[in-house]
């Protein structure tokens, strides 16, 4: 089975704060690799796919990168409404399996 | 506009069974594999299993597999999870979700409100 290991598990930042969240994957994913956002008693919300696109309708502050086994989700200026948890997904082979999740909080 | 829309859930004893059901629209329901995945109390998401178009392929996490069997009626745009020998351990929001709809086909695009079980 593919594990990912995601950090960190939390995360202090402020509006406007550049923050990265990285999601290691214990074998090579082809790419493989989606990005959520869920807030609190809600569905979570696709932000990225295929490691580096951006889902229709999602801002472009958000973006997402690739080197080998690790993968980056970026949000280039934090907005009062991006404070949420994150999670990463592999696709590449079954079982699928999620990160342990990224929690973003107010500083 | 996709939508997905679970409903089922509820309060079982351990040991008991539920059925949860999944009715889509707003797209060609036969065409996509589905998926259910669920989130434990303040825990983080957890896939559950998958159904292909034609239910040629099936998957499911091993902590599930042997009690859960997941299903589709494509001539009633509905998804299905039949769940046995609950455990405490299931008690969890599960979320239906489509797989590559509006994006790729590697994602989970559209995702229902999540319908919430309880065994105790």
């Amino acid at each position: 089975d593919i594990q990912l290991t995601q950090s960190p598990s939390f995360l202090s930042a402020s509006v406007g704060d550049r923050v990265t969240i990285t999601c290691r994957a214990s074998q090579g994913l082809s790419n493989y690799l989606a990005w959520y956002q869920q807030k609190p008693g809600k569905a979570p919300n696709l932000l990225i796919y295929a490691a580096s696109t951006l889902q229709s309708g999602v801002p472009s502050r958000f973006s997402g990168s690739e080197s080998g086994t690790e993968f980056t989700l970026t949000i280039s200026s934090l907005q009062p409404e991006d404070f949420a948890t994150y999670y990463c997904q592999q696709l590449n082979s079954y079982p699928l399996t999620f990160g342990g999740g990224t929690k973003v909080e107010i500083k | 506009e996709v939508q997905v829309v679970e409903s089922g859930g509820g309060l079982v004893k351990p040991g008991g069974s539920l059925r949860l059901s999944c009715v889509a629209s707003g797209f060609s329901f036969s065409s996509y594999t589905m998926n259910w995945v669920r989130q434990a109390p303040g825990k983080g998401l957890e896939w559950v299993s998958s159904i292909s178009r034609s239910s040629d392929f099936i998957y499911y996490a091993d902590s599930v597999r042997g009690r859960f069997t997941i299903s589709r009626d494509n001539a009633k745009n509905s998804l299905y999870l039949q769940m046995s020998s609950l455990r405490a351990e299931d008690t969890a929001v599960y979320y239906c979700a489509t797989k590559g709809v509006t994006a790729a086909p590697n994602c989970f695009d559209s995702w229902g409100q999540g319908t919430l079980v309880t065994v105790s």
